[in-house]
């Protein structure tokens, strides 16, 4: 186990809803990533947040945004949900950013949309 | 396309037998890898990172290798076990936020 914990483990919604994804991040990480992974392919980067700033953006719409909390851990924000945001969400803590720490990822939420 | 990829997309090894799974990469100034596992329902797992001052690095039954002439990394696995049936990504670290860009994956079957 890598001591980061993500909630829901599963998650249904509809067309045009709004959902929100948890993230803990481990004892002592200080940034926290999350990446979009659609079944079959490789996790793509969404963005990234240090000390409770953005701190990086992958290629997303802005209806996917985030915020990272004081003890670090950190929420993903969906908006207007569409049916090819059905995907595992995972997220990855690390010590410090701009560095070679290795990340170290949750098990996921499995989001479908209908 | 895709900075990282050109995996195979299924792999599959006797029990006992030596794995090498192959990866390559288009960013020249990618300086920093990661082969990460992923088991069915969870999130990728770390196995072993190089950076590129290196050639090749060693773990538990597990050997990177990179070639920076042709932006090649392989992962090689030692007496292949059940237990390392997965899918295998590399990663290339690097962008502004040390983000990490994945590959497709090698979906690897060990058979008895």
């Amino acid at each position: 186990e890598t001591g980061v914990t993500q909630s829901p483990t599963h998650l249904i919604k509809t067309r045009g809803q709004q959902v929100t994804l948890r993230c803990s991040s481990q004892s002592g990480h200080n940034t926290v990533s999350w990446y979009q992974q659609a079944l079959g392919q490789g996790p793509q980067f969404i963005f990234q947040y240090y000390r409770e700033e953005e701190n990086g953006r992958g290629n997303f719409p802005p209806r996917f945004s985030g915020l990272q909390f004081p003890n670090y851990s950190s929420e993903l924000n969906v908006n207007a949900l569409e049916l090819d945001d059905s995907a595992l969400y995972l997220c990855a803590s690390s010590k410090e950013r701009l560095s070679y720490n290795e990340q170290f990822f949750g098990p996921g939420t499995r989001l479908t949309v209908l | 396309g895709e900075s990282v990829g050109l995996h195979l997309p299924t792999l599959s090894v006797q029990e006992g037998d030596n794995s090498i799974i192959n990866c390559a990469y288009s960013n020249s100034a990618s300086d920093y890898f990661i082969w990460y596992k992923q088991e069915s329902g969870k999130g990728p797992q770390f196995i072993i990172d190089i950076r590129s001052n290196m050639d090749k690095r060693q773990g538990q039954r597990v050997t990177v290798l990179l070639n920076k002439t042709v932006k090649h990394l392989s992962l090689q696995i030692a007496a292949t076990q059940p237990g390392d049936s997965a899918v295998y990504f590399c990663a290339e670290n690097s962008g502004s936020a040390r983000q990490l860009t994945f590959g497709s994956g090698t979906q690897l079957t060990v058979l008895p």
